[in-house]
C-alpha cells in the first residue's frame, strides 16, 4: 500500500523560498502522477500542481508561477518549491497521488503546516 | 482557474439523505466525467469518496452516490451518520490538463 508522507520546515520568512518533500513508501515515485493541495486557515482546499512520471508538469494558473514540482527518484520522493513566499502562503500542504484509479487522487499525506512569518 | 461552485453549508438529521451540488463550467465538470468527491476532516488527510463521478472506491459506503447533469456535479448521501459530519470537496479535470476544486461545502449532522 501506497504511503505519503510530507516534510518541510515549519516556518518560512517572508520573500524566502519554501521546499517541500513527499515521501512515497510502499511503491515507486516514477510509477504514478502526483498532486500539490494546500489549505489556508480557515479556508477550503486550493489545486496547486501534478507531475507524471515523465516529469510533465501542470500548474494552476491563478497562482502565477511561483511554484516547482519535481521528480527525485533517488530519494523516491516529490518536491515542491515555493519562492518568494508571503503571508499569504500560510497553510496546510498536501501532498497525493493517484494510485489505483486514474483522474482522482485517492491516496494522501497527512499534511504539514507551514507558516511565514518573520 | 475559478473554483468551483458548492453551497458553503448542508445539514441532516441522523438517516437522512442529504445532496450537496457542485457546478462548474463546460471546461471542467461540464466536459470531462473526471469529477470526484473528497471528504476532509480538518488536520486530517482528504479521502476520497466518489471518483469519475459515480465510482466508489474500495471501502466506501455504499451510502455515498454520485451524479452529474450537464455543468453540476452531485453527492448524496443516505443514511446520514454521525461521522459523516466533515467538509466536502468536489474537483475537476479541466481543459487546461489541469484540476479544479470546489469551495467546499460544510456538512452538520443534527
Amino acid at each position: 500500500q501506497v504511503q505519503l508522507q510530507e516534510s518541510g520546515p515549519g516556518l518560512v520568512k517572508p520573500s524566502e523560498t519554501l521546499s517541500l518533500t513527499c515521501t512515497v513508501s510502499g511503491g515507486s515515485v516514477t510509477n504514478h502522477y502526483w498532486t500539490w493541495i494546500r489549505q489556508p486557515p480557515g479556508k477550503g482546499l486550493e489545486w496547486i500542481a501534478l507531475i507524471y512520471y515523465s516529469g510533465t508538469t501542470k500548474y494552476n494558473p491563478s497562482l502565477k508561477s511561483r511554484f516547482t514540482l519535481s521528480i527525485d527518484t533517488s530519494k523516491n520522493s516529490v518536491s515542491l518549491k515555493l519562492s518568494s513566499v508571503t503571508a499569504a502562503d500560510t497553510a496546510v500542504y498536501f501532498c497525493g497521488g493517484s494510485i489505483d484509479a486514474v483522474y482522482t487522487w485517492d491516496t494522501w499525506g497527512q499534511g504539514t503546516l507551514v507558516t511565514v512569518s518573520s | 482557474q475559478s473554483a468551483l461552485t458548492q453551497p458553503a453549508s448542508v445539514s441532516g438529521s441522523p438517516g437522512q439523505s442529504i445532496t450537496i451540488s457542485c457546478t462548474g463550467t463546460s471546461s471542467d465538470v461540464g466536459g470531462y466525467d473526471h469529477v470526484s468527491w473528497y471528504q476532509h476532516h480538518p488536520g486530517k488527510a482528504p479521502k476520497v469518496m466518489i471518483y469519475e463521478v459515480t465510482y466508489r472506491p474500495s471501502g466506501v459506503s455504499n451510502r455515498f452516490s454520485g451524479s452529474k447533469s450537464g455543468h453540476t456535479a452531485s453527492l448524496t448521501i443516505s443514511g446520514l451518520q454521525a461521522d459523516d459530519e466533515a467538509d466536502y470537496y468536489c474537483a475537476s479535470y479541466t481543459i487546461d490538463g489541469t484540476w479544479v476544486f470546489g469551495g467546499g461545502t460544510k456538512l452538520t449532522v443534527l
